[in-house]
This record gives structure tokens, C-alpha cells and sequence, in this order.
């Protein structure tokens, strides 16, 4: 079974500041990596992808993220916060599981940029 | 392309009561499926398709049906509302899920609450 970790709940961060949420993950094979964003009251948004290829994934709105293998992690960062960025970010997995293929998310880390 | 829709946007249901959501893209993606977001929690696969006239179970499907008589609507039935059931529903949609390289697009989501 594949399962996806974000093990803080919440990351206060100064604008201005690099910003770093975290995302390790369990899986049989080869993952696919996901990172989503949700604003309030809206439905999620996708960020990036890691499929294949460089380590080091470039996204939507600046954001960025780190394949590493070994660690099995795919952490988000971004060098320089903004107070938009502000919002509940989800990190995903998916693997080629029989016909399913399901997306597992993991359970959200509320970020909060403060002005 | 209006994207992935969903309606209501609000629902409050009593106990026992049934009713559908509705989903539609006009993107024209094979693979649908239903998530349901609780805190704490991420997001919850409920069913999904991979194509018209087929439909599976997703992780927590107790209480719901869904069927997919074309590409574009994947409804979901509530057959007996239950309190347990309160919750924001989202549908979302992708490529051929042979390829699982493709993000999944979300809608706005059914906020939707059993008394």
C-alpha cells in the first residue's frame, strides 16, 4: 500500500523568508509525486510534478521541490515567501496499481506567511 | 473550458435522506473520481471511473454510489444520509489512467452538512 507523510500540521514563516513544507512517502515501485494547493473555500489547485528525470522539480508561483530517493522525500520549498502564499498545501502519490492508479494524499500543511 | 464543475456548492441534508451531486468536465478526460476532505485528514477517495460505463471503489465507499453513463458527468448518490457523511466532496478528473503522469484537475467542491 502506498501512503504519503506530511509531518507538520502547520509552518509559520516570515515573507521574505525561504519556506520549506515537508512530504515523505511509502510505495511499491516508482512514485509519482504531486504537490497541490488549496485556497479557502476553494478546491485544489496542482503546484508540480515529479514523474522522472532532475531531481529538483520548478512549479506554478515560484515553488519548487526536491526528489530524493533515498530519503523518500519530496519536500516543497520556495526561496522567498510571500503573504499569498498563505494557504493549505497537499502533497500526493500515485503509482501504476492495477487499474486503479489512485492518487494518496497526505493529510495538509496549513502555511501561514506573516507580513 | 469551464474545467471540472460541480453542484450544489452548499448542501444541509437530514438524516436518512438521499441526493446526488453532480460532477461534469468538458476537458475530456477518461478518468473521474470522487474525494471527500475531512480535517486532518486530506483527501479520502470515495469512487472512481476510468472510463464510461465503469466504476470501482476507492477507499471509503460505504454509502455512495456512482455510475458513468458518459464521459463528461460523474454523479454521486447519497442513498441514506448519516451525520458521518458531513463533509466537503470533491470530484476530479485526468487523462487515461494508464498514464499516471497526469495531474488530476479538482472542482470547487460540496460543502455538505447532515443534521
Amino acid at each position: 500500500a502506498q501512503s504519503v507523510a506530511q509531518p507538520e500540521d502547520q509552518v509559520n514563516v516570515a515573507e521574505g523568508n525561504p519556506l520549506t513544507v515537508k512530504c515523505t512517502y511509502s510505495v511499491s515501485g516508482n512514485p509519482y509525486l504531486f504537490w497541490y494547493v488549496q485556497y479557502p473555500n476553494r478546491g485544489l489547485q496542482f503546484l508540480l510534478k515529479y514523474i522522472t528525470g532532475d531531481n529538483l522539480v520548478k512549479g506554478s508561483y515560484g515553488f519548487e521541490a526536491e526528489f530524493n530517493k533515498s530519503q523518500t522525500s519530496f519536500h516543497l520549498k520556495k526561496p522567498s515567501a510571500l503573504v499569498s502564499d498563505s494557504a493549505l498545501y497537499f502533497c500526493a502519490v500515485r503509482v501504476n496499481s492495477g487499474s486503479a492508479r489512485q492518487l494518496t494524499f497526505g493529510s495538509g500543511t496549513q502555511l501561514t506567511v506573516l507580513p | 473550458n469551464a474545467g471540472v464543475t460541480q453542484t450544489p456548492k452548499f448542501q444541509v441534508l437530514k438524516t436518512g435522506q438521499s441526493m446526488t451531486l453532480q460532477c461534469a468536465q468538458d476537458m475530456n478526460h477518461e478518468y473521474m473520481s470522487w474525494y471527500r476532505q475531512d480535517p486532518g485528514m486530506g483527501l479520502r477517495l470515495i469512487h472512481y471511473s476510468v472510463g464510461a460505463g465503469i466504476t470501482d471503489q476507492g477507499e471509503v465507499p460505504n454509502g455512495y454510489n456512482v455510475s458513468r453513463s458518459t464521459t463528461e458527468d460523474f454523479p454521486l448518490r447519497l442513498l441514506s444520509a448519516a451525520p458521518s457523511q458531513t463533509s466537503v466532496y470533491f470530484c476530479a478528473s485526468s487523462y487515461s489512467p494508464g498514464t499516471e503522469s497526469y495531474e488530476q484537475y479538482f472542482g470547487p467542491g460540496t460543502r455538505l452538512t447532515v443534521t
